[in-house]
């Protein structure tokens, strides 16, 4: 079997850099995901990483290390359309379905 | 592009009735998957097909939940004698081809027992 932990809830303020962290235990490790969800929206793919290190993509990055069992998500420059839901997920087996985590929820305050 | 689409985006039903959401996936996406996410709740997976391989049905919480794939496109999700505990959104993702591809999802369809 396979879980994803991470915080239920995290505030900050816009303008302001924040850290969602993900830990999980995998029966086999084929790489870490990250998904928003806003409110009554569908999720939507923000990153993936297959090995330990930093991905960047705009005001986003995602950071991996295996040898931790260990991501996070981070988030620069907030801004108020960047309150939603923050899930990481993997998938147990090479090419099976994904296991989500319970979901961070942000939420960015002015 | 087109995408996932989920059909009915809301469906209400009295409790025993039988219950099919449809789920039409990204054209040349071979993976497909079906989540269920209560309010404020996390996804919690259902089943998932790969190609022409036996889909991994581990995800099914009981014997009223049945779902199949035609054609490798098509996908129906079937809850049987629904029961209030069922209510929940539905949600449906294809993924290029089920290996770390992204998963897109659909919007859902947000199913109400009564």
């Amino acid at each position: 079997g396979q879980s994803l932990e991470q915080p239920s809830e995290v505030t900050a303020v816009e303008g302001a850099i924040v850290q969602i962290n993900c830990t999980y235990q995998t029966s086999g490790f084929y790489g870490l995901s990250w998904y928003q969800q806003h409110d009554g929206g569908a999720p939507t793919f923000l990153s993936y990483n297959a090995l330990d290190g930093l991905e960047e993509t705009g005001r986003f990055s995602s950071f991996l290390s295996r040898s931790d069992s260990y991501g996070y998500l981070l988030l620069q420059e907030l801004q108020m359309k960047d309150s939603a839901s923050y899930f990481c997920a993997s998938p147990g087996v090479a090419g099976n379905m994904l296991t989500f985590g319970g979901g961070t929820r942000l939420m960015v305050k002015p | 592009g087109a995408g996932v689409s989920q059909s009915p985006s809301n469906k209400v039903t009295e409790k025993g009735k039988d219950v099919e959401l449809r789920c039409d996936p990204i054209s040349g996406h071979t993976a497909l998957y079906w989540y269920r996410q209560s309010l404020g709740q996390g996804l919690e997976f259902l089943i998932y097909f790969q190609g022409n391989s036996a889909p991994d049905k581990s995800g099914l919480p009981s014997d009223r939940f049945s779902a199949e794939r035609t054609g490798g496109s098509v996908s129906t999700l079937t809850i049987q004698r629904t029961q209030q505990e069922d209510s929940a959104v539905y949600l449906c993702a294809s993924s290029l081809d089920g290996s770390n591809s992204p998963l897109h999802f659909g919007n859902g369809t947000r199913l109400t027992v009564t």
